[in-house]
């Protein structure tokens, strides 16, 4: 069975804080996505990555950085928390194949709020 | 540019009743689309890709060219129907597999 996992299910953080969201996947997949899921905008892709060591930015990086030292694990980080990147947060994954690679298999959310 | 639009926010029916859910989309190349699904407390998932023609639970999606459309139908609604679909298109001129997404259509299914 396909798995994405993400750290915590919920989390809440106070403004400024450091906040690390760590995703991991067990399908040997080359391409990993961070979205954000407001009610009413939608999923919006903060940044993706395509092999390990490189990223590429979304439609809303500003904010956010990521790590992807291994294939497995994606992280995002927010150097500096604001009460609006509250939010829902997911971690996708897929294939790199042209066949396969517009399946995306997610994770099942962090849920963060920033007091 | 691409971009995916689906213009209802909500959408209720009766059980039993036909659904359409619409999705249009704006591309320059040639598209691949798909419908994804989120049930309450579950992941998001793929639900059909249109060139797959396939019907998965009752639904079809058929692309339409001339009117740059891939609405998503079901002839008879059941309520465990009830969920946000959000229709995606995938960037084929890209080797990077990136979806755009809509911003998702909140389906309920009324007993």
């Amino acid at each position: 069975d396909v798995k994405v996992t993400q750290s915590s299910r919920y989390l809440v953080k106070r403004t400024g804080e450091k906040v690390f969201l760590e995703c991991v996947q067990d399908m040997d997949h080359e391409n990993m996505f961070w979205y954000r899921q407001d009610p009413g905008l939608g999923l919006r892709l903060i940044y993706f990555s395509y092999d390990v060591k490189m990223k590429e930015k979304g439609d809303i990086p500003e904010g956010y950085s990521v790590s992807r030292e291994k294939k497995e694990r994606f992280s995002l980080i927010l150097e500096s928390a604001s009460t609006n990147q509250t939010s829902m947060y997911l971690c996708a994954s897929s294939a790199r194949t042209i066949q396969r690679r517009d399946e995306q298999f997610f994770g099942p959310g962090t849920r963060l709020t920033v007091l | 540019a691409q971009r995916v639009t689906q213009p209802e926010k909500l959408l209720s029916v009766f059980k039993g009743a036909p659904v359409e859910l619409k999705c249009n989309y704006s591309y320059s190349g040639s598209p691949e689309l798909f419908w994804y699904v989120q049930y309450s407390r579950q992941r998001l998932q793929l639900l059909l890709r249109h060139i797959s023609r396939e019907s998965i639970k009752g639904f079809t999606a058929d692309l339409n060219k001339g009117e740059t459309s891939f609405h998503l139908k079901k002839p008879f609604a059941q309520e465990e129907d009830s969920a946000m679909y959000y229709c995606a298109l995938s960037d084929r001129g890209s080797t990077l597999g990136r979806l755009y997404f809509g911003r998702g259509t909140q389906l309920t299914v009324w007993p």
